[in-house]
């Protein structure tokens, strides 16, 4: 079936130190892979996007994510975590054959300790 | 806004009413995607549509559930007979595929339903 796996439900850092939050998908033809943010009470809003292009990506508020074809993985980094980073974050992956829609991961719920 | 708009934010129910909720996709995207989100798990697959046409529906669709998009437009989802196991954030997506282009999905801030 076609997947993606978010590694960790949750994950905390200290404001100030590095971010990673793992990805993996299931290996198809083309992927399009994504992320998004969703904030308490708030909509999905698209961070960055992977499309055959380069595969490092670079997103809003200092994100970035690289695609790695041979380990299946899209893992989301950012330097330094700000306080308002800490939101749910979903990793989501769409097919160019196959089902058309976006298949979400479980989402990683991100900690911010001041 | 030229965001997805959906209508109503809030919906509170009694057991076996029928609730529609509306979507308004941005507007010249021909995709609409309908998710179901509940607490603490990512967004769910319901249906999408291209245009008017009803192209794929998840099997948590049951058939209590019915979606339309009429005009290609707007979208409407309908819950009949509603249980508690519905209450849920209901999520409405557009996007524009052209051939084999499309771009990402844009979000509505979705329609949270309790069923009470």
């Amino acid at each position: 079936a076609q997947s993606v796996t978010q590694l960790d439900s949750h994950v905390s850092v200290s404001e100030g130190t590095p971010v990673l939050l793992r990805c993996n998908y299931s290996s198809s033809y083309s992927p399009s892979l994504f992320w998004y943010v969703q904030h308490p009470n708030k909509g999905l809003q698209l961070l960055l996007k992977y499309t055959s292009a380069a595969t490092l990506v670079k997103g809003i508020n200092g994100f970035e994510a690289e695609f790695k074809k041979s380990e299946t993985s899209f893992h989301l980094t950012k330097p330094s975590a700000h306080m308002s980073d800490a939101a749910e974050y979903f990793c989501v992956v769409t097919y160019q054959t196959g089902a058309n829609n976006l298949f979400f991961g479980t989402g990683t719920r991100l900690t911010v300790i001041p | 806004d030229t965001g997805v708009s959906q209508d109503p934010r809030h919906k509170i129910t009694k057991r076996g009413q029928n609730v529609t909720f509306r979507c308004d996709p941005i507007s010249e995207h021909n995709r609409l995607y309908w998710y179901r989100q509940t607490l603490g798990q990512g967004p769910e697959f319901l249906t999408y549509f291209q245009n008017e046409a009803q192209l794929e529906k998840s099997r948590l669709l049951s058939d209590r559930f019915s979606a339309e998009r009429p005009k290609g437009s707007f979208s409407t989802l309908e819950i009949q007979r509603t249980e508690q196991g519905d209450s849920a954030m209901y999520l409405c997506a557009s996007s524009l595929a052209q051939g084999a282009s499309r771009t990402e999905a844009f979000f509505g801030q979705g329609t949270r339903l309790t069923v009470v």
